[in-house]
Formats: C-alpha cells, structure tokens, sequence
C-alpha cells in the first residue's frame, strides 16, 4: 500500500520569500511521485512530476522538487513566492510497476502569501 | 483540444434522488480515473478505466455507485440513492501511461 503525508496543513510565507511545502511517501515499489495545485472550486493542474532519471524535477511557475530516495521524500520548492502562489498544494505517489497508474493523494497544504 | 470536461459542475439534489454525472476525457487518452474530494481532504480514489474495461474499484465505491464507459471515451457516474454522505466534489482525470493525470474542474454535489 502507498501513503502520502503533507507535512504542515497551511504554510504561510511573504511574498518573494522561499517556498516550501514538504511531502513524504510510503511505497514497496519504485514510485512515480506528483505534485499539483488547487484553486478553489477548481479541478487539479499538474505541476511537475518524477517518474525516473533526473531526481530533480522542474515544473510550470518556477516550481521544483527533489526525488531523495533514501529520504522518502518529495519537497516542493520556488524561490520566490508570488501572491498568485495562494492555493491548496497536493502531492500524490502511484506505483510505477502496476499499470493503472492510480493516485494516492496527501491531504494537502494550503499555501497563503502575505504581500 | 481543451482537457478534460465534467458536467455538469454543480449538482444540488434531495436525500434519496439518483444523480449523474459526465466526464469527457481528453481525447487521445486511454485511461479515464474518478475520484472523490471532501472538504480539507486530498482526492480519494473510486474508479478506474483503461479503453472500456473497468479495471479497479476502490472499497469506497459502494453498490449505490456505478460507473461506465461504453465506447472507451466518455465516461459516467451514477450514485443511486443518494445520502447526505455523498456530498463532494467529484473529480474525473484522464492519462496515457506513464503521464501525470490531467483534471477536470470536478462536479460538486450537494445533497440536502
């Protein structure tokens, strides 16, 4: 079985400050691991994903992440927050060796940026 | 083409009443997924289809609920009976293999 947990429920950072939104994964198998941004009443876009090779991952809106294996982690990192950063941030992990590709989603962080 | 399409986008219906809902995936993809999202939570799988064949259920999806998609492209999901633990918003999301899910903006239901 695969879990997600979102480190931190709500972050909140200045604007132009360093953004990070933690995530750490259970799986038995390699993992492809996934971030994505909500909106609100909005569906989810894909920021940026892992499946194999570079470990550092880079993504739309400035957004990067790093695979650490030895860590079980997934960081989502941008230097320099912007106001329009404001939304629900979700990591997901699915098993790279089964074929249905299904997500496991943490509960999410909710990101807010003070001007 | 312009993603993934759910409708309708908000559904508000009586304790006992059947609903449905639509989601038109993006074209070229193969796989179709549904999942749920409750307030303050991350999207929980229901459902998952590659071409026509539905591949996987989760335990969530109890008898009340039921999924299809007849020619491999559109797909629906129906909950029967519907209680007041069904509200959520809905979301359908379609891939190839080995890519991201790409979303629908989700079909929020409101039972009263």
């Amino acid at each position: 079985a695969q879990s997600v947990t979102q480190l931190g429920s709500h972050v909140s950072v200045s604007e132009g400050a360093l953004v990070l939104l933690r995530c750490n994964y259970s799986s038995s198998v390699p993992p492809y691991l996934f971030w994505y941004v909500q909106y609100p009443n909005q569906g989810l876009q894909l920021l940026l994903k892992y499946t194999t090779g570079a470990t550092l991952v880079k993504g739309i809106n400035g957004f990067e992440a790093e695979f650490k294996k030895s860590e079980t982690s997934f960081h989502l990192t941008k230097p320099s927050a912007h106001m329009s950063d404001a939304a629900e941030y979700f990591c997901a992990v699915s098993d790279q060796d089964t074929g249905r590709r299904a997500l496991t989603f943490g509960s999410g962080t909710r990101l807010q940026v003070q001007p | 083409d312009t993603g993934v399409s759910q409708n309708p986008r908000h559904k508000i219906t009586k304790r006992g009443q059947n609903v449905t809902f639509r989601c038109d995936p993006i074209s070229e993809h193969n796989r179709l997924y549904w999942y749920r999202q409750t307030l303050g939570q991350g999207p929980e799988f229901l459902t998952y289809f590659q071409n026509e064949a539905q591949l996987e259920k989760s335990r969530l999806l109890s008898d009340r609920f039921s999924a299809e998609r007849p020619k491999g492209s559109f797909s629906t999901l129906e909950i029967q009976r519907t209680e007041q633990g069904d509200s959520a918003m809905y979301l359908c999301a379609s891939s190839l293999a080995s890519t991201g899910a790409f979303f629908g903006q989700g079909t929020r239901l409101t039972v009263v």
